[in-house]
C-alpha cells in the first residue's frame, strides 16, 4: 500500500498569512487529491492534482485561495492563502493506488491547521 | 447528483455488543464504488473496504462485515463483538466511475464503545 506523509502535521497561523502543506508518497501515482475536513465535519474534496497539468478545483474552491503544485509523480503541495479563522481545518492528501485490484485510495495523516 | 447519507450521527454501545452503521447512497451512474473509512481519535483516515457496483456479494473480514443492497441503495457496516478500539468516526463514501476517483463522503457516524 502507498505510504503518504504530510508536512507540517499541525500549525497555528495568523490571519492573513499563507501556509504551504507538502504531501510525499513513497511510490509514483498518477492522481493526487486534496481534501478539507472542517471541525466536526466530513471530508470535502478541494481539488485533483495530476502531474504535468493544472489542478482541477471543485465547486467552491479557487486557485487563488488554494494554489496547488504537482511537480512530479510522488509530490504535491497545497497552499492556503490569505488565511482566515474559517480555514481552520484538517487538510488531507490522498492518492489512488492503481497497482492494486481493485484500486485503493489512501489518505495521508493530515495537517491540522488553526488560524487565529 | 451523488450523495451519501449516514443518518446515525452518534452511536454508543457497550463492549461486545454488535453494532450496525447505516449508509444510504444516491447516484445516477450504473458503475460506481462504495467505501468505508475509519477515523480514530488520532485523526488519520483508515481505508476499510471498497466495493464496486457490480459486486453485491457481502464481505466479511474478521469482526467486520458489509451488506451491499442495490435494491435499497444501502451499504451497511456491522461490527460484531465490538471492542473499545473500535471507537472512531466511520465514514461511508461513494465515487462514480466517470468522476476521476473523486470521493463523496457521508457526514460520518461517531461510534463510542463503552467498556
Amino acid at each position: 500500500s502507498a505510504v503518504i506523509s504530510q508536512k507540517p502535521s499541525r500549525d497555528i497561523c495568523q490571519r492573513g498569512t499563507s501556509l504551504t502543506i507538502q504531501c510525499q508518497v513513497d511510490s509514483q501515482v498518477t492522481m493526487m487529491f486534496w481534501y478539507r475536513q472542517q471541525p466536526g465535519q466530513s471530508l470535502t474534496l478541494i481539488a485533483t492534482a495530476n502531474q504535468g497539468s493544472e489542478a482541477t478545483y471543485e465547486s467552491g474552491f479557487v486557485i487563488d485561495k488554494f494554489p496547488i503544485s504537482r511537480p512530479n509523480l510522488t509530490f504535491s503541495t497545497l497552499t492556503v492563502s490569505n488565511m482566515s479563522p474559517e480555514d481552520s481545518s484538517i487538510y488531507l492528501c490522498s492518492v489512488e493506488d492503481r497497482g492494486t485490484d481493485p484500486y485503493e485510495q489512501y489518505f495521508g495523516p493530515g495537517t491540522r491547521l488553526t488560524v487565529t | 447528483a451523488q450523495k451519501v447519507t449516514q443518518a446515525q450521527t452518534e452511536i454508543s454501545v457497550v463492549e461486545k455488543e454488535d453494532v450496525t452503521l447505516d449508509c444510504v447512497y444516491e447516484t445516477r451512474d450504473t458503475t460506481y464504488y462504495l467505501f468505508w473509512y475509519k477515523q480514530p481519535p488520532s485523526g488519520e483516515l483508515v481505508f476499510l473496504i471498497r466495493r464496486n457496483s457490480f459486486d453485491e456479494q457481502n464481505e466479511i473480514s474478521g469482526r467486520y462485515s458489509w451488506n451491499f443492497q442495490k435494491s435499497t441503495s444501502s451499504f451497511n457496516f456491522t461490527i460484531t463483538a465490538s471492542q473499545v478500539v473500535d471507537s472512531a468516526v466511520y465514514f461511508c463514501a461513494l465515487s462514480e466511475a466517470n468522476s476521476a476517483s473523486k470521493i463523496i463522503f457521508g457526514s460520518g457516524t461517531r461510534l463510542s464503545i463503552r467498556p
